[in-house]
């Protein structure tokens, strides 16, 4: 399966960067990266992915390495509302399976 | 609303006993999938549906869990037999192909 592997926990003061990093070594060269977070008891919501260039949209962008085995997401300017349980999730090659793991939980304070 | 939505929200059952979930996916989105969420862990993979068709399933979907996607729109997930290790939050999916996932709001069991 592949893996993903991110920090437990991340403190960010509000209207600062929050930057999110993701370790995904075994992903393969044409599987995109997703970022999705979850407020407590909903479901996850989409944030944002890539493939091999950067992207941004209104919510974040997302900087992949050249070798795409680690990506960082960033929130420019975090408010109270960001605070949750981010996931960077990559599929299993040759398989639907997407893995999720354990997420970073973002605390932003005022 | 043109979500996903999920039906119910929260289930409390009696161990042993029955249980079916209901996934309504985005319209004309032809792909589905569930996933089960422990407390303090990520969602974990169960199973895919395109169209009516069940692409993929976890080793974590026992032979008590059955899902179905009859007519390729919505989707029911059954657990029988239900056991205390089955308490979670069932999360339901859907997406375009090619597309990304959009989640549900899930349902939310307890096996007492």
């Amino acid at each position: 399966d592949a893996k993903t592997t991110q920090p437990t926990s991340m403190d960010c003061a509000e209207g600062r960067a929050a930057n999110l990093p993701c370790n995904h070594s075994t992903i393969s060269g044409n599987e995109y990266v997703y970022w999705y977070r979850q407020i407590h008891s909903q479901g996850p919501q989409y944030i944002i992915h890539g493939l091999k260039n950067n992207e941004t949209n209104e919510m974040a962008s997302l900087i992949i390495t050249e070798d795409r085995k680690s990506s960082t997401l960033i929130l420019p300017h975090a408010t109270l509302r960001d605070t949750a349980v981010y996931y960077c999730i990559v599929r299993s090659p040759g398989t639907y399976k997407y893995i999720f793991g354990t997420g970073t939980r973002l605390k932003v304070l005022a | 609303d043109t979500g996903v939505s999920q039906d119910p929200r929260h289930k409390i059952t009696k161990r042993g006993q029955n249980v079916t979930f209901r996934c309504d996916p985005i319209s004309e989105h032809n792909r589905l999938y569930w996933y089960r969420q422990t407390l303090g862990q990520g969602p974990e993979f169960l199973t895919y549906f395109q169209n009516e068709a069940q692409l993929e399933k976890s080793r974590l979907l026992s032979d008590r869990f059955s899902a179905e996607r009859p007519k390729g729109s919505f989707s029911t997930l059954e657990i029988q037999r239900t056991e205390q290790g089955d308490s979670a939050m069932y999360l339901c999916a859907s997406s375009e192909t090619g597309g990304v996932q959009f989640f549900g709001p899930g349902t939310r069991l307890t096996v007492l």
